[in-house]
């Protein structure tokens, strides 16, 4: 069965500083990933998204991600962190002919000024 | 102004009632889903519909029911069956991109049972 693997439950760093989100996939064949962000009491928000192509996408916010297969990871990274991007980051693959979105339990960032 | 919209933004519910929460997109998505979000876990989907008057049941459908007789509304029941509702609940709908939807969220409702 599909399933994506988030390591890491909390981070947090530095206003300015550079950021990774980890996140590992598990399936066969190329998969869709996708990273959403939410804020406290808020939905989702599709930061960006991956089905094919390049392997570096980029997104909203200053975000990109890179896909590798070598490594099975889709990992979200950001140059400069700023204060307003505490939040929790949830990576997603779909699953199934009905496009059933597989999460990962999710990465809480601070940061810190 | 397109998107998603949940209402109510909370909700409290007595032992024993069923509570209807709403979901309304004018994205013109054929499909849409409904998940659960508890403290500390990833979202889990309750029900799901690709097209009008169909649904399909998620992964934890029990104690839940819905129905989809427009394109753009997609209600959830949470019946008095559902053993432990207290959560946020999120709906989204989908917008096709060849072989895989990119689904869109609202702002989601937290439901709580007093």
């Amino acid at each position: 069965a599909q399933s994506v693997t988030q390591p890491d439950i909390h981070i947090t760093v530095s206003e300015g500083a550079s950021l990774e989100l980890r996140c590992n996939y598990s399936y066969g064949a190329t998969p869709y990933l996708f990273w959403y962000v939410q804020s406290p009491g808020q939905g989702l928000q599709l930061l960006l998204k991956y089905f094919s192509g390049d392997t570096l996408v980029q997104g909203i916010k200053g975000f990109e991600a890179e896909f590798k297969r070598s490594q099975s990871s889709f990992n979200l990274r950001k140059p400069s962190v700023h204060w307003s991007d505490a939040a929790e980051y949830f990576c997603a693959t779909i699953s199934g002919g009905y496009n059933k979105l597989i999460f990962g339990a999710g990465t809480r960032l601070a940061v810190h000024p | 102004d397109g998107g998603i919209t949940q209402s109510p933004k909370y909700l409290f519910r007595k032992e024993g009632q069923n509570v209807t929460l709403s979901c309304e997109q004018n994205l013109n998505h054929d499909a849409m889903y409904w998940y659960r979000q508890d403290p500390g876990q990833g979202l889990r989907l309750i029900y799901y519909s690709q097209i009008v008057n169909d649904f399909q049941k998620g992964d934890i459908a029990e104690g839940y029911s819905v129905s989809r007789e427009k394109k753009e509304s997609f209600p959830l029941t949470v019946t008095s069956a559902q053993k432990n509702p207290t959560a946020f609940y999120l709906c989204a709908s989908g917008a096709p991109g060849g072989l895989a939807d990119t689904q869109y969220f609202g702002p989601g409702t937290r439901l709580t049972v007093l």
